[in-house]
């Protein structure tokens, strides 16, 4: 069985801060892809990365930032110098096993307000 | 190039009848799963359909059901519908393979009266 668990349900910070959001995942597969989506009013949910089980190399883009580590089976996610369009939910996903196709488990999602 | 289109945006229905959602993917996209999403439970997984042929089910009853058509549009239907079911219920497409990254529509929330 697969699980994603997102601690934090929710995170308030002032603009400007830098902020991190916990992903702990478990799986029994060797092979998997771990994802980050995010979550606006709107309510469809947008792709922010992708990142499979054998390249644990940390990634940034932007502001964004993400550090996966296996040995702890983490998958944590960083906004630096958040802003208010920030705002909105997170949610952590794990796609185990070559049969799962592109079937996704999602942790309970972390809502992140940025108050200006 | 269009997202994910999914219709009806909003529904009300009465405990008992049944409804269908539908979800144009992204053109080219032959993978469709469906979500549901409520403030209980979170997010979870219905069914993937690929080349209109089911490849994955989610642990929802039977009363769930969808179908996937030759141009890769799908519709998920509820039958019996219960207080419950109501719900957003996204639709995601993704390219064939595996751990392909998905594409979200805006979803159709459904409430059950």
């Amino acid at each position: 069985a697969q699980k994603v668990t997102q601690a934090q349900t929710e995170i308030s910070v002032v603009e400007k801060e830098d902020v991190t959001l916990d992903c702990v995942y478990e799986t029994r597969d060797t092979t998997y892809y771990l994802f980050w989506y995010k979550q606006p009013p709107s309510g469809e949910l947008v792709f922010l990365i992708r990142r499979n089980s054998f390249d644990e190399q940390n990634e940034i883009s932007g502001r964004y930032s993400w550090n996966f580590q296996k040995s702890t089976s983490s998958f944590n996610f960083t906004i630096t110098a958040s802003q208010v369009v920030d705002s909105a939910v997170y949610f952590c996903a794990l796609s185990g096993g070559n049969n799962a196709g592109n079937m996704l488990t999602f942790g309970g999602g972390t809502r992140l307000m940025v108050k200006p | 190039k269009a997202g994910v289109t999914q219709t009806p945006r909003y529904l009300i229905k009465t405990r008992g009848q049944q409804v269908t959602l539908s979800c144009s993917p992204i053109s080219g996209h032959r993978s469709v799963s469906w979500y549901q999403q409520t403030p209980g439970q979170g997010l979870q997984f219905l069914f993937e359909y690929f080349s209109e042929t089911q490849r994955n089910k989610g642990n929802f009853p039977g009363r769930f059901s969808g179908r996937q058509f030759s141009n890769s549009r799908s519709e998920m239907n509820v039958s019996t519908l219960e207080l419950g079911d109501s719900a957003l219920y996204l639709c995601a497409s993704s390219l064939e393979g595996w751990g392909t990254e998905a594409f979200f529509g805006q979803g159709t929330r459904l409430t059950v009266v």
